[in-house]
């Protein structure tokens, strides 16, 4: 099977632009997880998606919105990009239809830097 | 609210074992993940343990499970130099079904 597709792998953006990341689920996954990385905060939930409605969502503004698709894709926005986004965005597909059983398989992730 | 710690740094010789602990304060997990990190990469899954267990065999890799404890290890038998990573402890919280990560073990392998 294949693995979890991220793309773009590497973004630049500006303060004040919008960026949109997609990811693709192991075939036959339904749950599509994000998370933020970075060096000082480490690895950070933001939200996590199952059969196109978000399950659960971690403690981040309003400016990180996502939304996941029939065939179980998902893509992750930013709006009015701030410095403290760049990051490594990882994407995880998840096997299970419970969140509290559910083991994430990861994907390569989005280097994302705000300039 | 939940929390996981590891130490952040270890250093063997190639062939010792390595021995990477994690503690965590949930008391509802389900599942306790490892996850290695290479630099420039995502998170490639090593091993699970149910969160019922208290040991874990897989290969050269051997997770153990206090839970009394709520502390979890992971052992790594001959360490390689192709071992040399960041070595994530992830608790999967039964309460909010949201995985909790360690701040990584950034493990050194020397020749």
């Amino acid at each position: 099977k294949a693995g979890v597709t991220q793309t773009p792998r590497y973004l630049i953006k500006t303060r004040g632009q919008q960026v949109t990341l997609s990811c693709s689920p192991i075939s036959g996954h339904r749950s599509v997880s994000w998370y933020q990385q970075t060096p000082g905060q480490g690895l950070q939930f933001l939200f996590e998606y199952f059969s196109e409605t978000q399950r659960n969502k971690g403690n981040f503004p309003g400016r990180f919105s996502g939304r996941q698709f029939s065939n179980s894709r998902s893509e992750m926005n930013v709006s009015t990009l701030e410095l403290g986004d760049s990051a490594l965005y990882l994407c995880a597909s998840g096997d299970g239809a419970q969140s509290r059983t559910d083991t994430q398989y990861f994907g390569p992730g989005t280097r994302l830097t705000v300039l | 609210g939940e929390d996981v710690e590891q130490s952040l740094f270890l250093s063997v010789r190639e062939g010792d074992s390595s021995v990477i602990n994690c503690t965590y304060t949930d008391s509802s997990s389900t599942y306790l993940y490892w996850y290695k990190q290479e630099p420039g990469a995502g998170l490639q899954l090593l091993t699970y343990i149910f969160s019922n267990m208290d040991m874990k065999q897989d290969q050269r890799l051997t997770v153990l499970l206090n839970k009394k404890d709520k502390h979890l290890s992971l052992r790594i038998a001959d360490t390689q130099t192709g071992d040399s990573a960041i070595y994530f402890c992830a608790d999967l919280s039964g309460n909010t079904g949201k995985l909790i990560f360690g701040q990584g073990t950034t493990l050194q392998v020397k020749p």
